[in-house]
């Protein structure tokens, strides 16, 4: 049974770069599907952040482009977030979701990590 | 972008009701739009896929319907496990927009 769990520090200063990982278990990462991160707040709901696939081809989404990169290590069975620049405005529950093929060439998110809460504050 | 527009954004029901959320999609998706029921304090998990496609596990009591632009969830007979928040998502195009959720609460 595939499982996601989220790492991160917790507590990230104004201007720092906040780094999270998410460590998979049960599955193979290079597998060819797609790890993708998903933050939630309070003012600005469930907002894909970005994608990565077994190859390492990414895509984000255009509001935070400039500041993310996602990556992955086959190696270690993870992926990564790295948002630089952070504000208050990124405080946030970060998760780390699973998007596999259905039927229906359907391609959807069906596994989610428990989240990781991050705090931006001096 | 394609904007993800649910209502309503809450509601009340008593246990054993028929609920149905809706969701509009600012450009036609086709039928690639999923739901996720997200309860406090936990990660969303996902109940429906394509529009009607049930993920395995989730109870026959949740059904999706829709295409194009205007997609809907349905639970017939609300249980008291079935109160929680639900978004709706299209998953078709990037960037793989949210609808802004709807609060399902006890009445």
């Amino acid at each position: 049974q595939v499982q996601l769990q989220e790492s991160g520090p917790g507590l990230v200063k104004p201007s720092e770069t906040l780094s999270l990982t998410c460590a998979v278990s049960g599955y193979s990462i290079t597998t060819a599907f797609y790890w993708a991160w998903i933050r939630q707040s309070p003012g600005r709901g469930l907002e894909w952040i970005g994608s990565v696939d077994h190859t390492g081809i990414t895509f984000y989404t255009s509001s935070l482009k400039s500041r993310v990169t996602i990556s992955i290590d086959t190696s270690r069975n993870h992926f990564s977030l790295s948002l630089r620049s952070v504000t208050a405005e990124d405080t946030a529950m970060y998760y780390c979701a699973r998007r596999i093929r259905g039927d229906g060439d359907h391609w959807y998110f069906d596994v989610w990590g428990r989240g990781t809460l991050i705090t931006v504050s001096s | 972008d394609i904007q993800m527009t649910q209502s309503p954004s809450s509601l009340s029901a008593y246990v054993g009701d028929r609920v149905t959320i809706t969701c509009r999609a600012s450009h036609d998706v086709g039928n690639h739009v999923a739901w996720f029921q997200q309860k406090p304090g936990k990660a969303p998990t996902t109940l429906i896929y394509g529009a009607s496609r049930l993920e395995g596990g989730v109870p026959s009591r949740f059904s999706g319907s829709g295409s194009g632009t205007d997609f809907s969830l349905t639970i017939t007979s609300l249980q008291p496990e079935d109160f929680a928040t639900y978004y709706c998502q299209q998953h078709i195009k990037y960037p793989l927009d949210f609808g802004g959720g709807t609060r399902v609460e006890i009445k």
